[in-house]
């Protein structure tokens, strides 16, 4: 079974840095593509970045320069840096698994784990 | 960059009702179309990819048309478990666009 557990997700400072986690089990890691997806309180779904099996990495244009997306396939963990943060960037991130090694349908999603920038 | 647009933004059915829900993108995107379905409170879950390939396990309540431009996702009959905002997604190239979802109630 596709587990997929988010963490990190905390109040920071706009300008301020987060890096959020994703431990990922019940599949091989290494060859899957990954992504990130966010949505804010009450709002719909906004892609945020993502990363292949081979590492290509790709990012929303709201996001980049910002945010750095990575991987740690020994650990099987995914990761997002957040830096420069800002209010709009307030939102429940959900660590997801396409269905493939390359960029697709997404067909499983973590729980989330809400980021809150406010001073 | 691509946009999608669904249509409509939200609608209220009968139980037993046929249900249709469109999702326009502003260029050919082929067939590489996904549908979710979220739950109120929960995380999105994958119906259809590739515009009309059923996931594992979802209901064939549910189905998926188009390619191009068009696309549609249908309830053929409409259930109490299937109050839920849908959203679409194209995945021909990056930024992976949603649409801006549609509430189904009853």
């Amino acid at each position: 079974e596709v587990q997929l557990v988010e963490s990190g997700g905390t109040l920071g400072q706009p300008g301020g840095s987060l890096r959020l986690s994703c431990a990922a089990s019940g599949f091989t890691f290494s060859a899957s593509a990954m992504t990130w997806a966010r949505q804010a309180p009450g709002k719909g779904l906004e892609w945020v970045s993502s990363i292949s099996g081979g590492d290509s990495t790709y990012y929303a244009d709201s996001v980049k320069g910002r945010f750095t997306i990575s991987r740690d396939n020994s650990k099987n963990t995914l990761y997002l840096q957040m830096n420069t943060l800002r209010v709009e960037d307030t939102a429940i991130y959900y660590c997801a698994k396409f269905r493939g090694s390359v960029v697709t349908a997404i067909s499983d999603w973590g729980q989330g784990t809400l980021v809150t920038v406010s001073s | 960059d691509i946009q999608m647009t669904q249509s409509p933004s939200s609608l209220s059915a009968s139980v037993g009702d046929r249900v249709t829900i469109t999702c326009r993108a502003s260029q050919d995107i082929s067939n590489y179309l996904a549908w979710y379905q979220q739950k109120p409170g929960k995380v999105p879950k994958l119906l259809i990819y590739a515009a009309a390939t059923l996931q594992a396990g979802v209901s064939s309540r549910f189905s998926g048309t188009g390619s191009g431009t068009d696309f549609t996702l249908t309830i053929s009959s409409l259930e109490t478990e299937d109050v839920a905002t849908y959203y679409c997604q194209k995945y021909k190239n990056v930024p992976l666009t949603f649409g801006g979802g549609t509430k189904v109630e009853i």
